[in-house]
C-alpha cells in the first residue's frame, strides 16, 4: 500500500530564516505531488504541485519554491521566511486524475 | 477564477441526527468532486467521492451531486459526537489539482 511520510511534524523559526521542509511517497510511481498550506481560519490553498520530476507548477507568487529531485520526493523551501508564511503545510499524492492523499502535515510558526 | 463555497458553520446538530453539508462551485466543467474530513489539528482525510449526477452512499454518508445546479452535498445519517470535524468540499477538472472550499465546522452534541 502507498503512504506519504512528511517532516518535521512542528516547526518554528525566525523570520528571515530558510526552511526546508521535505515529502516522500511510498509504494507507488510516478505519483502527482503536491504542497499545499492551510492558515489559521482559512481554507486549503495550493501552492505547489508536479506531475514529474523537475516539473513543477507554481500556483501563488511568493516566496517559497519547490523541486522534485526524485520520482517520489517533493521539498518546500525558502529563502528568507516571512511572518505571514506561519501555517499548516500539507504534501499530497495522486495517481494520475483520483483523490488526493494527505501527509500528516508539518506546523510551521515564524516568530 | 475558479471557486468552492462552503457555509463555515458551525453547524449544530443533536446525536443521531442528519447532519446536512453543502458547497457549490464556479467551474461548470468540473467532473471530480470530493468530500474531506478534518480534526482539528490533522490533515484531511477523503470520506467521499462522487463523479456522476445523483446519490453515492457509503456507510452513514451519502454525497448527492447535481451538476445543473453546481452543487453538491454530503449527508451524514446517525451522526456521532466523533462525527466533530471540519468538512471540505474540494472540485476538479480532469489533469488539475483540487480546489477546495474553506469548510463548514460540524459539532454533533451528545
Amino acid at each position: 500500500s502507498q503512504t506519504i511520510h512528511q517532516w518535521p511534524a512542528t516547526l518554528v523559526q525566525p523570520v528571515g530564516s530558510p526552511l526546508s521542509l521535505e515529502c516522500t511517497v511510498e509504494g507507488t510511481s510516478n505519483p502527482n505531488l503536491y504542497w499545499y498550506r492551510q492558515a489559521a481560519g482559512r481554507g486549503l490553498q495550493l501552492l505547489f504541485y508536479s506531475v514529474g520530476i523537475g516539473q513543477i507548477s507554481s500556483e501563488v507568487p511568493q516566496n517559497l519554491s519547490a523541486s522534485r529531485p526524485q520520482d517520489r520526493q517533493f521539498i518546500l523551501s525558502s529563502k528568507k521566511l516571512l511572518l505571514s508564511d506561519s501555517g499548516f503545510y500539507l504534501c499530497a499524492w495522486s495517481p494520475a486524475n483520483s483523490p488526493l492523499h494527505f501527509g500528516n502535515g508539518t506546523r510551521l510558526t515564524v516568530t | 477564477q475558479k471557486e468552492v463555497e462552503q457555509n463555515s458553520g458551525p453547524l449544530s446538530v443533536p446525536e443521531g441526527a442528519i447532519a446536512s453539508l453543502n458547497c457549490t462551485y464556479s467551474d461548470r466543467v468540473s467532473q471530480s468532486f470530493f468530500w474531506y474530513r478534518q480534526y482539528s489539528g490533522k490533515s484531511p482525510e477523503l470520506i467521499m467521492s462522487i463523479y456522476s449526477n445523483g446519490d453515492k452512499e457509503d456507510g452513514r454518508f451519502t454525497a448527492q451531486l447535481n451538476k445543473a445546479s453546481q452543487y453538491v452535498s454530503l449527508l451524514i445519517r446517525d451522526s456521532q459526537p466523533s462525527d466533530s470535524a471540519t468538512y471540505l468540499c474540494a472540485v476538479n477538472q480532469a489533469g488539475t489539482a483540487l480546489i477546495f472550499g474553506k469548510g463548514t465546522t460540524l459539532s454533533v452534541s451528545s
